[in-house]
């Protein structure tokens, strides 16, 4: 079966510090991967992808095809970044489209 | 400004009563998604359509039904709501069959099942 682990489900900065939030998934073939958002109050919205490889709101998120992990890194977190995260491995074939069960951060002034 | 709508913003309904969730996409995208957000379980998919009058379960289909009569609307029917069913509900849409395109979502219908 095809899943998405995101092992935090809460997480806590502090203002300016380094942020990373894991992703891993267990999916045959290689997927398409996809980080969302949602900020409060806010649609659920695409925050980046893989194979666009930009960098939106200063976040990134580098694919390690031997552990299958996806994790999304921020140098510096902010206080707009507090928001639930969504991490989505979505297939290229087939079309179950699974999200991980999200970690929400809270960045602390 | 390309939208994804859902009709209700809060819905509250009592025990026994057939729901009917209303989304309405105007990007001409041929897939549709149903998911419900619950705190600690994430987005569980519950029906998508690839196509008008197709449909396919998702992880979570019992106890729901969906409909797709034009390609700009899908519905999802809750035919005797239950308290566990209290939710929010997303609905997405997409415009590609395959994967790889990215999901528009929209602002949810949280559902009270009294």
């Amino acid at each position: 079966a095809q899943r998405v682990t995101q092992p935090e489900k809460l997480l806590s900065v502090f203002k300016g510090a380094p942020v990373e939030l894991k992703c891993n998934y267990s999916y045959s073939g290689s997927p398409e991967l996809f980080w969302y958002v949602q900020y409060s109050r806010q649609r659920l919205q695409l925050l980046l992808r893989h194979i666009s490889r930009e960098s939106i709101k200063g976040f990134t998120a580098d694919l390690n095809k031997g552990e299958t992990s996806f994790h999304l890194k921020k140098p510096f977190a902010q206080e707009e970044d507090s928001a639930m995260y969504y991490c989505a491995p979505f297939p290229h074939t087939g079309n179950q489209f699974y999200f991980g069960t999200g970690t929400s951060l809270t960045v602390i002034p | 400004d390309v939208k994804v709508t859902q009709s209700s913003r809060y819905l509250v309904k009592r025990t026994g009563e057939k729901v009917f969730l209303e989304c309405v996409q105007d990007m001409d995208h041929e897939n549709m998604f149903w998911y419900r957000q619950d705190p600690g379980l994430g987005l569980r998919l519950i029906y998508f359509s690839y196509d008008v009058k197709m449909k396919e379960k998702g992880d979570i289909p019992e106890g729901y039904s969906v409909s797709r009569e034009k390609k700009e609307r899908f519905s999802l029917i809750l035919e005797s709501a239950s308290t566990n069913q209290t939710s929010m509900y997303l609905c997405a849409s997409s415009s590609s069959a395959q994967g790889g395109e990215k999901l528009l979502f929209g602002s949810g219908t949280q559902l009270s099942v009294l």
